[in-house]
């Protein structure tokens, strides 16, 4: 059973403050990563998809890394709003297996 | 990406009856998948839904607990049956084209069961 990890498990930051945090996950067999959001009562929403060792996508205020070689993959976001406020998802896949994802990171953006 | 509609959105249910969980998708997909998240744990594969032909389920997950149904390229169900409190969790579908695609994944809006 593959091991996808995620840290910290949650975390509180000041409106405006920036902030990542990381998805581990085996190093061998990378196939894709993707990252989600996932707010209260709704649906997981795709932020990226990640595919390349030394990927870097952005999208507004938010980006992310891929290490494949090592096994680790960071989001960032810049000058955090309370909208912002979620569930951060990453999901691992290597060749053979279905997606895995990790357990999250709660983020809380205090206004 | 697909727009999918997955109802119910919630359901408070009796130990020992059956749930079923539908999802709607506004175009045909190749892939489809039905995950749950029991509280304080993981995004878990239950299993993928396969068009005409039986599901393929993950380790710990049997058809006979959550059978599936997938009659079409647009719309799957899920039934979660012989329901016990350990069943309470969030169950959610996802469709997607491919596993690279931009896109990524897209989900349904979930379905919160409780059983009591």
């Amino acid at each position: 059973i593959l091991n996808v990890e995620q840290s910290p498990q949650s975390l509180h930051v000041q409106e405006g403050d920036s902030t990542n945090f990381t998805c581990s996950f085996p190093s061998s067999n990378f196939y894709a990563l993707h990252w989600y959001r996932w707010e209260t009562a709704k649906s997981p929403e795709a932020l990226f998809v990640m595919t390349l060792n030394g990927d870097e996508k952005k999208k507004g205020r938010i980006s992310a890394t891929l290490n494949t070689k090592e096994g680790y993959s960071y989001l960032y976001i810049k000058g955090s709003q309370p909208e912002d406020s979620a569930t951060y998802l990453c999901a691992f896949k290597n060749y053979g297996q279905n997606f895995v994802f990790g357990p999250g990171t709660r983020l809380s953006v205090l206004p | 990406s697909a727009v999918i509609s997955q109802k119910p959105s919630r359901d408070i249910c009796q130990r020992g009856t059956s749930l079923t969980i539908q999802c709607q998708v506004d175009s045909q997909v190749t892939m489809m998948f039905w995950y749950r998240q029991q509280p304080g744990q993981s995004l878990t594969l239950i299993a993928t839904a396969n068009q005409g032909s039986e599901a393929t389920y993950e380790s710990g997950f049997v058809i006979d607990k959550f059978p599936i149904s997938r009659p079409n390229l647009t719309f799957s169900t899920l039934t979660v049956s012989n329901m016990s409190p350990e069943d309470s969790s969030i169950y959610l579908c996802s469709v997607g084209k491919t596993d690279k695609s931009i896109y990524g994944y897209t989900f349904g809006s979930g379905t919160r069961l409780t059983v009591v």
